[in-house]
């Protein structure tokens, strides 16, 4: 299995609701990241886990708070979101400083 | 601060056609650079990883070069086929910059049957 999973693909919610995106790989890689990508823009690194250890961008608010239940799932929760979060969020993964693995994101629109 | 810069933003050409994207970093200090591609509304899939110690690297049609004293990096497309229609991205990582990757901009390709 060489691929990141990303669910859902698509969501649509509103700003008193609280979600999570999921993120699944196998490839035994030991670090995990997310991405936030606006329109026509490159990705933006928000969490990384590498060894179990969380390092944070510390531009992301805190209406966004990841969990790592375990080294091949990476979750992000969402609470309270603002229109401006809508966005493509993307995961990806790779052994660290190795060639990162991303999956095919989940396009969130928050109404 | 490493800042990457990608020329062209866009570009169109014939199918068949050879094409060269461009990539330049400000800060030589790189632990290697890495070629996306990136079709609209999707992930990035990555084409080629270059290390800082490499020149080149090949994979099909695709063939990647680094001159990190310079600071560019060049990922040439030989036949191209409108299949390759999608955008291009480059992004670097530094040798302090633990698992940030810097990004360019992305050259936006479109292959004309």
């Amino acid at each position: 299995d060489t691929e990141v999973t990303q669910t859902p693909k698509h969501l649509v919610m509103g700003m008193t609701n609280k979600k999570s995106l999921k993120c699944e790989q196998h490839m035994g890689h030991r670090a995990m990241y997310w991405y936030k990508q606006k329109a026509k823009k490159p990705p933006e690194l928000m969490f990384v886990y590498s060894y179990e250890k969380l390092s944070i961008n510390e531009s992301v608010p805190s209406r966004f708070s990841p969990e790592c239940p375990n080294s091949s799932l990476l979750n992000l929760h969402l609470h309270a979101l603002q229109p401006e979060d809508s966005a493509l969020y993307l995961c990806a993964s790779s052994q660290p400083r190795d060639r990162r693995t991303f999956g095919s994101g989940t396009r969130l629109t928050v109404v | 601060k490493q800042e990457v810069t990608q020329i062209p933003a866009a570009l169109s050409v014939p199918e068949g056609e050879n094409l060269v994207l461009n990539c330049s970093f400000t800060d030589s200090a790189i632990y290697n650079l890495q070629w996306f591609r990136q079709d609209p509304g999707k992930g990035l899939t990555s084409l080629l990883l270059i290390q800082s110690s490499q020149r080149e690297q090949t994979s099909g049609r695709l063939n990647a070069s680094l001159d990190k004293s310079s600071g560019r990096s060049t990922l040439y497309i030989a036949a191209s086929q409108p299949g390759d229609s999608a955008t291009y991205l480059c992004a670097v990582r530094g040798e302090t910059s633990g698992s940030r990757l810097t990004f360019g901009e992305g050259t936006q390709l479109t292959v004309n049957p």
